[in-house]
């Protein structure tokens, strides 16, 4: 089984500022990494899939990278309604895991 | 615009059994691989299982295997789990969500499972 690593499990940042998330592999997964942003009493919602590609409708703050088996999502300038939690999720094999998430609070 | 709407959750005693749906809309549901998805009160999210666009094809999270099955209507565009032997650690919310092959890239807004005595 694949973990994924993600880190800090708490980011406190303030509206504005920029927002690095980090979720690392336990091994390699190519770049079949999808991002996933939750907010309290909603479902998840897709943000990049394969590392890198935004999906559609998400705004272009959004981005994703990696480097081996680690990846990266970015948010370039927090909006109110950007704090949230964030998971990481590979589909390079099964069975598929998901991140443990980091919440992006308000400081 | 996508839909995908779960029911069939509720309380049942360890050992009950439950069936969930998901009715799907907006979207050529045959051509998808279709997932659930749950989520236990105040934790992560954990993947369940997956049935591809070929019904034949399923993967299921270890735990759950033998106890649990997949299956689709694609002609109803409906989506089930089928949970046997349901166990205290099965409480959680269900997601039924539209797979982009194994990323679910549209989700529903679940439908509360919680087995206790």
């Amino acid at each position: 089984e694949i973990v994924l690593t993600q880190s800090p499990a708490t980011l406190s940042l303030s509206p504005g500022e920029k927002a690095t998330l980090s979720c690392r592999a336990s091994q390699s997964v190519g770049n079949s990494v999808a991002w996933y942003q939750q907010t309290p009493g909603q479902a998840p919602r897709l943000l990049i899939y394969d590392a890198s590609n935004r999906a559609t409708g998400i705004p272009a703050r959004f981005s994703g990278s990696f480097s081996g088996t680690d990846f990266t999502l970015t948010i370039s300038s927090l909006e109110p309604e950007d704090f949230a939690v964030y998971y990481c999720q590979h589909r390079s094999n099964w069975p598929l895991t998901f991140g443990g998430g980091t919440k992006v609070e308000i400081k | 615009e996508v839909q995908l709407v779960e029911s069939g959750g509720g309380m049942v005693q360890p050992g009950g059994s439950l069936k969930l749906s998901c009715t799907a809309s907006g979207f050529t549901f045959e051509t998808y691989w279709m997932h659930w998805v749950r989520q236990a009160p105040g934790k992560g999210l954990e993947w369940v299982a997956t049935i591809m666009e070929d019904r034949s094809r399923k993967n299921y999270l270890d735990s759950v295997k033998g106890r649990f099955a997949i299956s689709r209507d694609n002609a109803k565009n409906s989506l089930f789990l089928q949970m046997n032997n349901l166990r205290a650690e099965d409480t959680a919310l269900y997601y039924c969500a539209r797979g982009y092959y194994g990323s679910p890239d549209f989700w529903g807004q679940g439908t509360p499972v919680t087995v206790s005595s």
